[in-house]
């Protein structure tokens, strides 16, 4: 079975800095390109960030460009999200999920609830 | 930047068909995927590629791409469809989605 375990989230200043993980199973990980997206609390969904199989190629969404950085790692089976210079507006549900940009993110973690506040 | 524009709310009245709309210039021309989400849980890819229905996606769900319009479909409408949707592609290097669309089924 495919899973996908966020973890990370928690309360942080503005301008404070949280790394997410995401803990990939059930499925060779090193085969599928990941990605971040995110949830503002009563929102819509927002992508966040892309990684490819082997990390050659990311991408990022403006909001991101500059404060994120996604990587992974494929002998542990784990995606990485670093943010830093964190504010307001990141205050969301981060998901990792599962899939290549022209085929749909098959698989979704639970997610995990960053909140940015003084 | 690509825009997508989902209608807010859609209703169907149950047993009957939903259509809900996705808008974005020439999407005809993009591989637009579909999203279910519960509320609390984390969304369901329903329709993939335009037209594509994932493994355990029941055959009511459909999808269409043509101009500038993609559309999913939801046939036989049941109680535990009711959700919100997202039309999603990619764009330039960049993941887009819709506004989403909330199905109450009546």
């Amino acid at each position: 079975e495919v899973q996908l375990v966020e973890s990370g989230g928690g309360l942080v200043q503005p301008g404070g800095s949280l790394r997410l993980s995401c803990a990939a199973s059930g499925f060779i990980f090193s085969n599928y390109s990941m990605n971040w997206v995110r949830q503002a609390p009563g929102k819509g969904l927002e992508w966040v960030s892309y990684i490819s199989r082997d990390s050659s190629t990311i991408y990022y969404a403006d909001s991101g460009k500059g404060r994120f950085t996604i990587s992974r790692d494929n002998a542990k089976n784990s995606l990485f999200l670093q943010m830093s210079s964190l504010r307001d507006e990141d205050t969301a549900v981060y998901y990792c999920a599962r899939g290549p940009p022209y085929s749909g993110y098959d698989s979704w973690g639970q997610g995990t609830l960053v909140t940015v506040s003084s | 930047s690509y825009e997508l524009t989902q209608p807010l709310s859609v209703s169907v009245a149950l047993g009957q068909t939903a259509r809900i709309t996705c808008g974005g210039n020439n999407i005809g021309n993009k591989n637009v995927h579909w999203y279910q989400q519960k509320p609390g849980q984390a969304p369901v890819l329903v329709i993939y590629r335009d037209i594509n229905r994932p493994s355990g996606i029941p055959e009511r769900f459909s999808g269409s791409n043509s101009g500038n319009t993609a559309t999913l479909t939801i046939s036989r409408a049941q109680a535990g469809d009711e959700a919100d949707y997202y039309c999603q592609l990619w764009d330039s290097s960049t993941g887009v989605f819709g506004g989403g669309t909330k199905l109450t089924v009546l």
